[in-house]
């Protein structure tokens, strides 16, 4: 089974407008982080957001906030006010203490924000 | 503070050649992790290293990879008699280690792998 499925191979907003990528895991380790990263086409990875399995709230970080759903197994990247520079491939990833330290990745989601 | 470093950013071998990828961590970061990513897909783990030591190679593949994480210098993802499926890019990332249930990853520009 996969541990990171992020279902939406791509996806379009207007600018200025909200968007959700959506991103569901699979884990029977209580203590577990979940993590976004942003690749923009010149390749590098961008850590964007963090969320703990403990933690109570929703994480937020400017633009970026994170839409955890524990119980439904989704962590899902709300972006609001979208800008061209949003434009990249957008990785949802889940490290487990019981597993060690390195993180899974999902299949990636590609946005494309028109003007 | 200067990020991590990978080089070189773009490398191309012919198959059967041997490819040398280079990660010098953040300042401080005594952990480093290597990922590749095939072309359209995520990333993989490979290998969780610190200093002299593999803690993880479980995402290694059997033959022709090997990597290390010496007391001094950079680490080095070594691949022997490369093929084209080598294609990909590589990943490094550094951390501080275990902090709680909370730490970052912060990851290099990746080294781009070209077999032709």
């Amino acid at each position: 089974a996969q541990k990171i499925t992020q279902t939406q191979p791509g996806m379009f907003v207007q600018e200025k407008e909200a968007v959700t990528l959506d991103c569901t895991y699979d884990t029977s380790d209580p203590s577990y982080g979940l993590f976004w990263y942003k690749q923009p086409s010149s390749g590098e990875m961008i850590f964007l957001i963090y969320q703990g399995s403990y933690d109570q709230q929703n994480a937020t970080e400017g633009r970026y906030s994170l839409n955890f759903q524990k119980a439904r197994k989704s962590a899902n990247l709300v972006i609001s006010a979208s800008q061209l520079g949003d434009s990249a491939m957008y990785f949802c990833a889940m490290r487990e203490r019981n597993a060690g330290n390195m993180l899974t990745f999902g299949g990636g989601t590609r946005l494309m924000v028109k003007p | 503070n200067a990020g991590v470093m990978q080089n070189p950013r773009h490398l191309v071998r012919r198959r059967g050649q041997e490819a040398r990828l280079r990660c010098s961590p953040m300042k401080g970061h005594s952990h480093v992790y290597w990922y590749r990513q095939l072309p359209e897909e995520g990333l993989k783990f490979m290998v969780y290293l610190q200093k002299e030591n593999i803690i993880d190679e479980s995402g290694m593949p059997k033959e022709r990879f090997s990597a290390e994480f010496p007391k001094e210098g950079p680490s080095i993802l070594r691949i022997q008699q490369v093929v084209r499926g080598d294609s990909a890019a590589y990943f490094c990332a550094s951390s501080l280690g275990l902090a709680g249930t909370y730490y970052e990853q912060y990851f290099g520009p990746g080294t781009r792998l070209t077999v032709t």
